[in-house]
């Protein structure tokens, strides 16, 4: 199975803050890797899917980078409303994994 | 729109049994796949396994390998998950998601709004 190492497990920034999460993968995934954002109580939400693409309705201040085994999320300028724990997911092949989640919070 | 309306909490003991129900509605059910994913309590997603409900075709993760069936009902748009000889440390909030059409089906481009199952004695 594919491992996912995603770092930090928790940050906090101010408002306006440029936000970055990066995500491992134990094999290459090429851009088979999607980001997550679940806030408290609720069902996780698609951002970004193929590492860089932004679903559709999302914020343009989201965006996704990389391939291979190293991928980047990226917040441009933090809201209020982006707090939430954000999760990495590969989709190269079944079984499906999961990063351990990074927890956003406002400073 | 698309939706997915997840069936009530549950309260088991352990070694019984428990079927979570995931209603699909807004698009055509049979040409996506659905996906179950649980969290237990302040702790990350989890990855279960995945139903094609054209054909009823499934593909389990290892570690719920004997113990999940997924079943799928065309006529009422409805994907089952039961998990048997529950223990405490599946007491857990479980989702049912839909495999995306545009970003690929093994991307979960809509999620229930989950189905809390305790175990406890």
């Amino acid at each position: 199975d594919i491992q996912m190492t995603q770092s930090p497990s928790s940050l906090s920034a101010s408002v306006g803050d440029r936000v970055t999460i990066t995500c491992q993968a134990s094999q290459d995934i090429t851009n088979c890797l999607n980001w997550y954002q679940q806030k408290p109580g609720k069902a996780p939400k698609l951002l970004i899917y193929d590492a860089s693409n932004l679903e559709t309705g999302v914020p343009s201040r989201f965006s996704g980078s990389g391939s291979g085994t190293d991928f980047t999320f990226t917040i441009s300028s933090l809201q209020p409303e982006d707090i939430a724990t954000y999760y990495c997911q590969h989709h190269d092949n079944l079984p499906l994994t999961f990063g351990g989640g990074t927890k956003v919070e406002i400073k | 729109q698309v939706q997915l309306v997840q069936s009530g909490a549950e309260v088991k003991k352990p070694g019984a049994s428990v079927k979570v129900s995931c209603k699909a509605s807004g698009y055509t059910f049979t040409r996506s796949y659905i996906h179950w994913v649980r969290q237990a309590p302040g702790q990350g997603l989890e990855w279960m396994g995945i139903i094609n409900p054209s054909g009823g075709s499934t593909d389990y993760a290892q570690k719920f390998q004997g113990r999940v069936t997924m079943t799928s009902a065309t006529s009422t748009s409805t994907v089952y998950m039961e998990l048997s000889s529950l223990r405490s440390e599946d007491t857990a909030m479980y989702y049912c998601g839909r495999g995306g059409s545009h970003v690929g089906p093994y991307s979960i481009d809509y999620w229930g709004q989950g189905t809390l199952v305790t175990v406890s004695s």
